[in-house]
């Protein structure tokens, strides 16, 4: 079945660090794939995704690619600010499994100034 | 905008007592999820509908807990009798028509029951 999976956390940068949390996933057919991000005491909002191979999809600083031959989808921004902490989770959605999302473990990230 | 509107965002009950979640989408859409998040199982999809027709309720942990959709408008979770460990956030979610196979969540709603 699907999977992904999501480099483990907590991550703690300094502010304007550079940010990298890795993605791999496991799918059967030819998924969509996303970056939610879920701010403390909130629901999930999505950040970026991208639907086919090669695509970026970036949002706020925030950009993933989504490499097929690697089946990785990982998330960066070149530099952080504090608002950014938060708890990170990459997600599929595959035409095989009725749409639905397959997520991640999640990442949560703390920024410190 | 996309997304959905829960309610409530916030509840204490009791062991026992019955518990009704609500969601009312917001935009346009074919598919609505509801979802669990516990700090120790993450993220579980409970049950989603189609078109208003349940597809895949294995999701739902135990027969206390049943899901409606009457309308394209609006959806229930509802657990009867509630136990200590149901609590958790409640997340419903749709998939946008207008933006493909995005899916948007709500705000969640809180549920402690004591």
């Amino acid at each position: 079945g699907d999977s992904v999976t999501q480099m483990e956390g907590p991550v703690t940068l300094s502010e304007e660090a550079f940010l990298t949390i890795n993605c791999t996933y496991t799918a059967t057919g030819y998924p969509s794939l996303f970056w939610y991000v879920q701010y403390p005491g909130e629901g999930l909002q999505l950040l970026l995704k991208a639907t086919k191979a090669d695509d970026k999809g970036s949002n706020k600083g925030f950009e993933a690619t989504y490499r097929k031959e690697t089946t990785s989808f990982h998330l960066e921004k070149g530099s952080v600010q504090v608002s950014d902490s938060a708890v990170y989770f990459c997600a599929l959605s595959d035409q095989g499994s009725a749409r639905q999302l397959t997520f991640g473990s999640g990442t949560q990230l703390t920024v410190l100034p | 905008d996309a997304g959905v509107i829960q309610s409530p965002r916030h509840e204490v009950t009791e062991m026992g007592q019955e518990v009704t979640l609500r969601c009312k989408p917001i935009s346009g859409h074919d598919y609505l999820f509801w979802y669990r998040q516990t700090m120790m199982r993450g993220l579980e999809l409970l049950i989603y509908f189609n078109n208003n027709v349940p597809i895949d309720d294995s999701g739902m942990p135990e027969d206390r807990f049943s899901a409606k959709m009457p309308n394209a408008s609006f959806s229930t979770l509802k657990i009867q009798p509630s136990e200590p460990r149901d609590s958790a956030v409640y997340f419903c979610a749709i998939r946008d028509i207008l933006s493909g196979n995005t899916i948007y969540f709500g705000e969640g709603s809180w549920l402690t029951v004591v």
